[in-house]
């Protein structure tokens, strides 16, 4: 059982559109971390959280501690976004080494 | 900044040859760490280390060797590479590694290594 859940797997939307990722995890943790993969391969930390909610630009990360889930949020999307955008856990009194990652999601937008 | 750098960015081997990709950081990042990337699958780690002369096994150890003599350095070496290694390797690093601290991830750009 992954311990790492992301839906959806794929996604395609058209430019402009509300965009929404899904994070569920089993293990107790200390923080998440939204990560972004570039076509290029390139990955790019957007947000580590552990309580709440976090903005930056067009970009919203949230997350519900007690219900285990994590959502991502991109309002206005543009083709630029498209990307692999990755969850990942720290689980509770483990190490800065012990991220889990969730498998990604492929969002591409167009325009 | 140059951030995380590693090289090289593309590599072939055949199989029982050695090689080391580079990984450095001028961030003065305590933690630094090695994740091989394969399709459908999460990053998974392969080494890590919470600071110089400190190094520790992630979820995929076998066939690397890791050393840490310098902050800024984290070489990892393939002792004889294997087709089971063909994967897209990144080096990342962040500020702390200790359990009460949570700071955000510094990747490089990645490895393509392919062994025939």
């Amino acid at each position: 059982k992954n311990e790492v859940e992301q839906s959806p797997q794929n996604l395609t939307a058209q430019e402009g559109e509300f965009i929404t990722i899904n994070c569920s995890y089993s293990v107790g943790i200390s923080a998440l971390h939204w990560l972004q993969q570039h076509p290029g391969g390139g990955i790019v930390s957007l947000f580590m959280l552990s309580s709440g909610k976090k903005k930056h630009g067009r970009l919203i990360a949230t997350i519900n501690i007690q219900e285990k889930h994590s959502s991502l949020h991109i309002t206005a999307s543009h083709p630029r976004d498209s990307a692999v955008y990755i969850c990942a856990v720290r689980a509770e009194g483990g190490s800065q080494g012990n991220l889990i990652f969730g498998k990604g999601t492929k969002l591409s937008v167009k325009p | 900044n140059a951030g995380v750098t590693q090289t090289p960015k593309f590599q072939v081997l055949k199989t029982g040859q050695s090689m080391t990709l580079q990984c450095a950081q001028d961030m003065n990042h305590e933690y630094m760490s090695w994740y091989r990337q394969d399709p459908g699958m999460g990053l998974r780690l392969i080494h890590y280390s919470v600071g110089a002369g400190i190094t520790d096994q992630g979820e995929v150890p076998n066939g690397y060797n890791v050393s840490r003599s310098t902050t800024e350095d984290f070489p990892l070496r393939l002792l004889s590479a294997a087709p089971s290694q063909t994967s897209v390797y990144f080096c990342a690093s962040s500020y702390s590694g200790t359990i009460s601290y949570n700071s955000p991830l510094h990747f490089g750009n990645g490895t393509r290594l392919t062994v025939t």
